[in-house]
């Protein structure tokens, strides 16, 4: 089993519609990343959070310490959103970054 | 635009070769790690280095090594190269511990 489970793997959706991708894990964390990988290669950071929820344009995220849970919620989905989203976590001694294999979301108009 | 850049962005190398992947990070940025990423796989922890130190490592043989400049510059050697080589890899860079992760572009490998 894996240390950092994502849902779904593959993800299609209209424009406009609301969108979340879960996380659980099962190891101990200072932080939970959300990261966006665009076709090519390069990852970019959407967030980080240790608690609560944060709020950037349209997306979400919120984590839940005790249930080993986070959210990542697009409204109003939009083409440009397709990307595969990975959630990754900061292990709590090794600091090393633990990855989920990520969710592939398609976009169509 | 993440400030960290890698290089070569495409290599084909031959088995048994060896090759270096080359990071530079953000200045200032004193933690560097590098990932392996497999087609259709999530990265994969290679190791970290903290102040030119490794101070973590993934499940990955000695013959992944890595080196952290002052410049805030680091290297991924890999000896002796396999098949199951080929992959992107990406290295990250942070402030410090437990900080947000500044990713570069990554470098795929094709070994032949």
């Amino acid at each position: 089993k894996n240390e950092v489970e994502q849902s779904p793997q593959n993800l299609t959706a209209q424009e406009g519609e609301f969108i979340t991708i879960n996380c659980s894990y099962s190891v101990g964390i200072s932080a939970l990343h959300w990261l966006q990988q665009h076709p090519g290669g390069g990852i970019v950071s959407l967030f980080m959070l240790s608690s609560g929820k944060k709020k950037h344009g349209r997306l979400i995220a919120t984590i839940n310490i005790q249930e080993k849970h986070s959210s990542l919620h697009i409204t109003a989905s939009h083409p440009r959103d397709s990307a595969v989203y990975i959630c990754a976590v900061s292990a709590l001694n090794t600091d090393k970054l633990i990855f989920g294999t990520g969710t592939r979301l398609q976009v169509f108009p | 635009e993440t400030g960290v850049t890698q290089s070569p962005t495409h290599l084909i190398k031959t088995r048994g070769q060896q090759v270096t992947l080359r990071c530079s990070s953000q200045s200032g940025h004193n933690t560097v790690s590098w990932y392996q990423q497999a087609l259709g796989q999530g990265p994969q922890f290679i190791f970290q280095y903290y102040r030119e130190e490794e101070n973590g490592r993934g499940n990955f043989p000695p013959r992944f090594s890595g080196l952290q400049f002052p410049n805030y510059s680091s290297e991924l050697n890999v000896n002796a190269l396999e098949l199951d080589d080929s992959a992107l890899y990406l290295c990250a860079s942070r402030a410090g511990l437990n900080t947000e992760a500044f990713f570069g572009q990554g470098t795929r490998l094709t070994v032949v």
